[in-house]
């Protein structure tokens, strides 16, 4: 079974919409991340969790909102989707003890139409 | 401003051959820097991390060298195949941030 879970795999949307991304992990990491992906732009990181009471804010976390439900979850809401949103996102857990090597999941692909 | 380059441009090599990518930064002065493959649609995957105190790493066919002088790492696939078509992302730790800051990848293409 895969480390780290996305849910759903791919998503289409309308503007205004709420959206909720969904991530679990079994590795046992405390640190998770939510980044998106888009074209020659890379990864960047919308927000980031070193624990289940630590959420913090990362480049991009404009229009975005995070949940920490328990150390294995980590939940990206779109309060209000709209179209420059639509990009690739990833779920990713890290160990400090490993100097943060990012474990990711297998992606969200999300279209706001 | 701080920021990390790779080669925007796709590297086509042939298969058996070398391929080296580069990545270039400034205004860090990183501890560490962490070298990821990803496939289209997947996301990517640890490959190799070298310290500051390290010239070099080696992993079977792969090899990294980071040059803290320069501000640049350069990562070797030797006998290249096929299957080591992929997008090739180097990545690095602000320090005292303790998160990673991506390069937007250099996408290989190895042809038979």
């Amino acid at each position: 079974d895969a480390d780290v879970t996305q849910t759903p795999r791919n998503r289409i949307t309308k503007t205004g919409k709420r959206i909720m991304l969904e991530c679990s992990q079994t590795k046992g990491h405390d640190r998770m991340y939510w980044y998106r992906q888009d074209p020659g732009l890379g990864l960047r990181l919308i927000y980031y969790s070193f624990d289940v009471k630590d959420i913090n804010k990362g480049e991009i976390s404009d229009g975005y909102s995070v949940s920490r439900q328990a150390q294995a979850k980590f939940s990206l809401s779109l309060e209000s989707a709209i179209p420059n949103q639509t990009a690739l996102y990833f779920c990713a857990t890290s160990d400090p003890l490993l100097s943060n090597t990012q474990y990711f999941g297998p992606g969200t692909r999300l279209t706001v139409l | 401003s701080q920021k990390i380059e790779q080669n925007s441009e796709a590297l086509n090599i042939q298969e058996g051959k070398t391929a080296t990518l580069t990545c270039n930064y400034t205004n860090y002065s990183p501890a560490y820097l962490q070298w990821y493959r990803q496939d289209p649609g997947r996301g990517p995957v640890f490959l190799l991390l070298i310290r500051e105190n390290e010239k070099e790493k080696r992993k079977e066919r792969l090899k990294v060298t980071f040059d803290t002088t320069l501000k640049q790492s350069l990562f070797h696939i030797t006998a290249s195949q096929p299957a080591d078509s992929a997008t090739y992302l180097c990545a690095l730790e602000p320090g005292g941030y303790n998160k990673l800051i991506f390069g937007a990848g250099t996408r290989l293409a190895v042809h038979p």
